[in-house]
């Protein structure tokens, strides 16, 4: 198994660019997640979904948007990105919703000037 | 609410000696609760987690935590530190409630390592 995959793994865009970043498990967990990682405040959650065609926004969403149309992929997408979405986002899945352990990926480091 | 506090943003110890790193937490319900190690440059790790089963668990590469629930705490500990240690560490809640699925952060703390 690959695990969580994610790409690109570094992106440097310009303000008012858009992109998706792209997130794949590979072990057919229900639920995946995106989080972003900011220095001094953990982790915290923008988007998730508990299966395909579901989806629902957590701690920060304004800026983001999600799909679900598989149960393997989960991208993210920047409708139109600002300096304050500079960051490093991770992709997590688990088995099922609820308590279980979450698997990350490795991350993607994403500049915007 | 959920919330979890990592009492100390940086620790630092010497080789050999014993690591404490501290988290508390607030939950309305019957929390679980992990560690995660993210080594420089690297995803999230799973360390050890508690699901109301045993109180002390135990996880990889000698690191265990106790729950406490009158103290509501989960420290994570190490006989000894080694180089390899050196990371920053993540104490995570989670509940059982209506909101289960998501998962809580704490802020963080950066574990240094002295040889």
């Amino acid at each position: 198994n690959a695990g969580v995959t994610q790409t690109p793994k570094f992106q440097v865009l310009k303000t008012g660019q858009s992109m998706t970043l792209q997130c794949a498990q590979d072990m057919n967990h229900e639920y995946m997640s995106w989080y972003r990682q900011d220095p001094g405040m953990g982790l915290r959650l923008i988007h998730y979904s508990v299966g395909a065609g579901i989806t629902d926004q957590g701690e920060v969403p304004n800026g983001y948007n999600v799909s679900r149309s598989t149960t393997e992929d989960f991208p993210l997408r920047l409708l139109s990105a600002a300096p304050s979405q500079t960051s490093v986002y991770f992709c997590a899945s688990s088995y099922h919703r609820g308590v279980e352990t979450q698997y990350f990926g490795p991350g993607t480091r994403l500049l915007v000037l | 609410a959920q919330s979890v506090t990592q009492l100390d943003s940086h620790v630092s110890v010497s080789e050999g000696t014993p690591v404490l790193l501290r988290c508390n937490y607030s939950s309305s319900y019957s929390p679980s609760l992990f560690w995660y190690v993210q080594h420089p440059n690297k995803g999230l790790q799973l360390l050890l987690k508690y699901t109301s089963a045993a109180t002390l668990v135990k996880g990889i590469n000698g690191f265990e935590a106790e729950f406490k629930k009158s103290e509501t705490s989960f420290h994570l500990t190490k006989p000894s530190a080694h180089m390899s240690d050196a990371a920053e560490y993540f104490c995570v809640v989670s509940d059982r409630g209506n909101t289960g699925n998501q998962f809580y952060f704490g802020t963080g703390t950066s574990l240094t390592v002295i040889p």
